[in-house]
């Protein structure tokens, strides 16, 4: 039962260019999400969360889209960079008492020069 | 450098062995998590720790435990390893539980041959 969903596996974008990931949830408790990039070999980094009384947080480069409705959130990257290149988990919590996060599979995001 | 340190970084090991992973929090942090990434799957939550107590469990096997320490380390235990526990170990951190975001370890590479 995949509660959290990214459906692009990859995606592949050209320095300077917006990078847009998207990732889809189920469970209508969810409100509180997060986004983390991860190399190769090192553990997550959290980049940027949003909570469920938002529908958009920003920072920096990183902004993240909340459409509760469609139970639907998206986070967009302003310019890219080449560093920018690693996998993107999307991740979300449904409990002010636990952080039990429950994550996508992830999208590998390359980001070409 | 996230400030949760993992040991040890591989570890490779026979089946039926039993193993301890350990973490150290990032200092203040309170909660501990444990995440596993096996090679096909995302990150899947396994077990919560607060200030020394059990606060939220994932699927975990009934061969795995953890536990908090006073000092706030934490260790997983495995035991009676099969092939299919192969995988990367995660340890996350936060300041306290609920809605904030968690800082990840390195992770520990678990090989069972």
């Amino acid at each position: 039962d995949q509660q959290v969903k990214q459906n692009s596996p990859s995606l592949s974008v050209q320095e300077g260019r917006i990078s847009i990931l998207n990732c889809d949830y189920t469970n209508s408790m969810f409100d509180y999400f997060l986004w983390y990039k991860k190399y190769p070999a090192e553990g997550p980094t959290f980049l940027i969360s949003i909570s469920s009384i938002k529908d958009k947080n920003e920072d920096g480069r990183f902004t993240v889209f909340l459409n509760k409705s469609a139970k639907h959130l998206s986070l967009h990257i302003v310019p890219s960079q080449p560093g920018d290149s690693a996998v993107y988990f999307c991740a979300a919590t449904g409990s002010s008492n636990t952080g039990k996060l429950i994550f996508g599979q992830g999208t590998t995001l390359q980001v070409k020069p | 450098d996230s400030g949760v340190t993992q040991t040890p970084k591989h570890l490779i090991t026979a089946t039926g062995q039993r193993v301890t992973l350990r973490c150290s929090p990032r200092s203040g942090d309170l909660s501990v998590y444990w995440y596993q990434q096996s090679l096909d799957q995302g990150l899947q939550f396994l077990i919560q720790y607060y200030n020394g107590e059990e606060r939220a469990k994932g699927n975990i096997l009934e061969r795995f435990s953890a536990q908090q320490f006073p000092d706030l380390h934490s260790e997983l235990n495995l035991s009676s390893l099969e092939l299919g526990d192969s995988a990367l170990y995660f340890c996350a951190s936060s300041v306290f539980s609920g809605y904030n975001e968690q800082f990840f370890g390195p992770g520990t590479r678990l090989t069972v041959l």
